[in-house]
Formats: structure tokens, C-alpha cells, sequence
């Protein structure tokens, strides 16, 4: 179990605006960033959003981040078929002197 | 342009020693963290390590601290995973990625598929 907890799965219609849940503690979102990785069946995943809110060069402004307290989210607004791909949240735990923590994954449908 | 390539599939038996590379292009190496992640077969990704080649500064996850062991060689810009045995339960797709600030993953590698099988 992820110290990260993402809904397993999430779907919407084209053109539908979907958000993707991403809840930790204190001792991770709470005091750190968040970022966020889309990945494609059989493909390395891809930074999509960094620093909770930021969308690296390329990436469109349909997706965006955001950080509440021990919590973050990732919204899609003009969802579009090829979204259709898993979602990872990830950030710093600051316990046993600091790791990378990923959430267990979201897997969006676009039906 | 910033590229990290990763060295081919590879098929062991257990006990084997195993060794994968990630060799990074279009940046100084020297002033990233390189990170290793798993994927085991059909499930999420988990952080197993980061390694700053500047000065080797190494963290493991705490799953991950004492089965395998993250190097790099600044000359010729490549990060390695290594195991001194591997087991059944080894067989993932693992990845390296550029760390900015990191855990900020901004580049990632194709994926390197480890089977492992008597």
C-alpha cells in the first residue's frame, strides 16, 4: 500500500473535465512537492506536471496541478482520447532519512 | 537535446549477477541526479534509488537498500543498477530517469525488461 492513495481508476467523455486525487501525510505532501507522470501501455512515463503545479515545455494547458494541504490533483480539462493512459502523483517522504514516493496509479478511461 | 538511453533486455537465471546501464547525453551529467525506478509486470512504478554522479552521493529506498546497488561513471556519463543475484521476483521493466531538484523526473530512459527464470 503507497503512502500516496490515488483513486485505481477514473474515466470521462471527450471534451469532459476529470480531476485525479492524490492524498498523503504530513511527512510527504505536507512538506513537499508534488509532481505528477503520465505513461502510455509499454512506454516510460512522461513528467506532466513538477513543483505541483508547473507543466514542463510541450505539455498542454488542458492538464494542471494542484496542492492542498497533505493533498494534490491533477486536472484534465477538453478531455481527449489519447489521455486515455495511467497517472502517477509522486513527492518526498521525509521519513527513514527521505525517499521518492509514488502513488499506486490511476488509470484514466476515455469512453 | 537531453537523452538517457538504457542498455538492452536481458534474461537470467536466479543467482546470477546482473548489471544495467543508463547512459545520458545533451546535459552535464555531473550536476543531476540520476534515479532508478521499477515496474514490475502490470503494476505501478516504485522508486528503488538515486545516485548524484558529481560526487556519488547515493540514497536507496528502504525496500530496495541492500538487494541492489546504484553506481555511475561520470566519464563516460552512464549510471548502472547492478545485482549480486537475482531472483524470480526481480523480473520488472526498470527505468532510469534525469533527477532535476531530485525527484523531479524530467527525462526518462526507454526501460530495460529483466527476466528472471530457472
Amino acid at each position: 500500500q503507497s503512502l500516496l492513495i490515488q483513486p485505481p481508476s477514473a474515466s470521462g467523455t471527450p471534451g469532459q473535465r476529470v480531476t485525479i486525487s492524490c492524498s498523503g501525510s504530513s511527512s510527504n505532501i505536507g512538506r513537499s512537492t508534488v509532481n505528477w507522470y503520465q505513461q502510455f501501455p509499454g512506454t516510460a512515463p512522461k513528467l506532466l506536471i513538477y513543483s505541483n503545479d508547473q507543466r514542463p515545455s510541450g505539455v498542454p494547458d488542458r492538464f494542471s496541478g494542484s496542492k492542498s494541504g497533505t493533498s494534490a490533483s491533477l486536472a484534465i480539462s477538453g478531455l481527449q482520447s489519447e489521455d486515455e493512459a495511467d497517472y502517477y502523483c509522486a513527492s518526498w517522504e521525509d521519513r527513514h532519512n527521505g525517499e521518492v514516493i509514488f502513488g499506486g496509479g490511476t488509470k484514466l478511461a476515455v469512453l | 537535446e537531453v537523452q538517457v538511453m538504457q542498455s538492452g533486455a536481458e534474461v537470467k537465471k536466479p543467482g546470477e549477477s546482473l548489471k544495467i546501464s543508463c547512459k545520458a547525453s545533451g546535459y552535464n551529467f555531473t550536476n543531476y541526479w540520476i534515479g532508478w525506478v521499477r515496474q514490475m509486470p502490470g503494476k505501478g512504478l516504485e522508486w528503488m534509488g538515486l545516485i548524484y554522479p558529481g560526487d556519488s552521493d547515493t540514497r536507496y529506498s528502504p525496500s530496495f537498500r541492500g538487494q541492489v546497488t546504484i553506481s555511475a561513471d561520470k566519464s563516460i556519463s552512464t549510471a548502472y543498477l547492478q545485482w549480486s543475484s537475482v531472483k524470480a521476483s526481480d523480473t520488472a521493466i526498470y527505468f532510469c530517469a534525469r533527477g532535476a531538484s531530485g525527484y523531479i523526473f524530467d527525462y526518462w530512459g526507454q526501460g530495460t525488461l529483466i527476466t528472471v527464470y530457472s
